[in-house]
């Protein structure tokens, strides 16, 4: 199974800071790397799907980047509704595999 | 607009069965597959498996192999999801979620909209 990584695992951040989450691949995926948002309580929401690609309706702030089997998110300049949890995922190879979550607090 | 419309929650003994459906609306139900995916408390996402609404082809993940039985019926544009033999390591929220693929009908995919969740408790 192609295993992610995420870091950090919890991140601490303020309203208006630039923020970066990084997903390390154990393989390469040719960048089918996807980003979600889960609110708790909350299912789980697609914010950029092929490393880099928005979904509809999600704000610019996010993006998305890769390097070789490095894939990062990055929100540009936090809100206060961006506090959640995050997830990576490939679907390049079964199974479908997830990144273990970074929690965004505010600080 | 695209929905998904879980069944309710669930409260079932240790090695009994559970099934969970997923009502899809509001798009072309067979030119997308379904996900299913759990959720254990406090815990991350985790992938259980997968049904072409096209043609019923299922991919489950290994750890689920023989327990796991995921059907599609296009006539009620509904996915049902049925786990057997549960423990208490089953008890999470279970999510259905439509699979928009890159190409064709099949991996890679992203999952653009997912249905409410469904909890399922196990105990005895």
């Amino acid at each position: 199974d192609i295993q992610l990584t995420q870091s950090p695992s919890s991140l601490s951040a303020s309203v208006g800071d630039r923020v970066t989450i990084t997903c390390r691949a154990s393989q390469t995926i040719s960048g089918f790397l996807n980003w979600y948002q889960q609110i708790p309580g909350k299912a789980p929401k697609l914010l950029i799907y092929g490393t880099s690609t928005l979904q509809i309706g999600v704000p610019s702030r996010f993006s998305g980047s890769e390097s070789g089997t490095d894939f990062t998110l990055t929100i540009s300049s936090l809100q206060p509704e961006d506090f959640a949890t995050y997830y990576c995922q490939q679907t390049y190879n079964s199974p479908d595999t997830f990144g273990q979550g970074t929690k965004l607090e505010i600080k | 607009q695209v929905q998904l419309v879980q069944s309710g929650g669930e409260v079932k003994k240790p090695g009994a069965s559970v099934k969970v459906s997923c009502k899809a609306s509001g798009y072309s139900f067979t030119k997308y597959g379904i996900n299913w995916v759990r959720q254990a408390p406090g815990q991350g996402l985790e992938w259980m498996g997968w049904v072409s609404s096209h043609n019923g082809n299922t991919d489950y993940a290994q750890r689920f192999q023989g327990r796991v039985t995921v059907t599609t019926d296009t006539s009620t544009r509904t996915v049902y999801m049925e786990l057997r033999s549960l423990t208490s390591d089953d008890t999470a929220i279970y999510y259905c979620a439509r699979t928009n693929s890159f190409a064709g009908n099949n991996r890679p995919w992203f999952s653009d909209y997912w249905g409410q969740g469904t909890l399922l408790i196990v105990s005895s």
